[in-house]
């Protein structure tokens, strides 16, 4: 069955600092990866999205990798600030796009930073 | 453009109501979707059609029904809630078209409709 993994389920980290949130897959190869980010009490909001061919993408301060050959994938948040505290989600578009519901959701990890 | 819209966001209900429950988009997208969210489980896909007049079964469908009469609008229905339905329900949607493109398959979601089931 594809699966999608995060880890750490939930973290906390002091403002300023940088973290990375970390997304195991088994569809390979997929149409693409995306990282949401989920406001508490909000839908989520799509941050990057990946094809199966690229390695890095960038979104100010967010950068997500790819490594299709251990099948992960990364979030990195630099310089944390207060207003990244939500839930990332990762999700995997398998083969032939996702508009037919078959989009694969990780579980989320729960970031909080502190002042 | 107000994206997608959800009516209504809170709703306190008795075993064995019915409810329905609006989501409105104003991005002319042909497909949208409807999930619930429960904690430690992500996002489940219940119901989502492709277009206006037709819909299909999601992963976890038991209990729902949906209907799409017009492009912009998808309801989700529970003709008999039970406390298993408590949950955070979200409405999405995405482009279609004859062009596909990097991230023209993005879902945009609406902030959610909290339901608990009493």
């Amino acid at each position: 069955k594809n699966q999608v993994e995060q880890s750490p389920q939930s973290l906390i980290i002091l403002e300023g600092k940088n973290c990375t949130l970390q997304c195991n897959y088994t569809v390979s190869p997929f149409s693409n990866l995306r990282w949401y980010k989920q406001d508490t009490g909000r839908g989520p909001v799509s941050l990057t999205i990946m094809t199966f061919s690229e390695n890095t993408k960038s979104n100010g301060r967010y950068t997500a990798t790819l490594d299709a050959d251990t099948k992960q994938s990364s979030l990195h948040i630099t310089a944390s600030q207060l207003s990244d505290s939500a839930s990332y989600i990762c999700v995997v578009t398998p083969p032939g796009g996702g508009s037919q519901g078959n989009l694969i959701f990780g579980k989320g990890t729960k970031l909080s930073v502190k002042p | 453009n107000a994206g997608v819209t959800q009516t209504p966001k809170f709703r306190v209900l008795k075993t064995g109501q019915s409810m329905t429950l609006l989501c409105a988009q104003d991005m002319n997208h042909e497909y949208m979707y409807w999930y619930r969210q429960d904690p430690g489980m992500g996002l489940r896909l219940i119901h989502y059609s492709v277009g206006e007049g037709t819909t299909a079964k999601g992963e976890v469908p038991d209990g729902y029904n949906v209907s799409r009469l017009k492009k912009q609008n998808f309801l989700l229905g529970l003709e008999s809630a039970a406390p298993s339905q408590t949950s955070v329900y979200f409405c999405a949607s995405s482009y279609s078209g004859t062009r596909s493109f990097p991230g023209s398959d993005t879902q945009y979601f609406g902030p959610g409709t909290r339901l608990t089931v009493l």
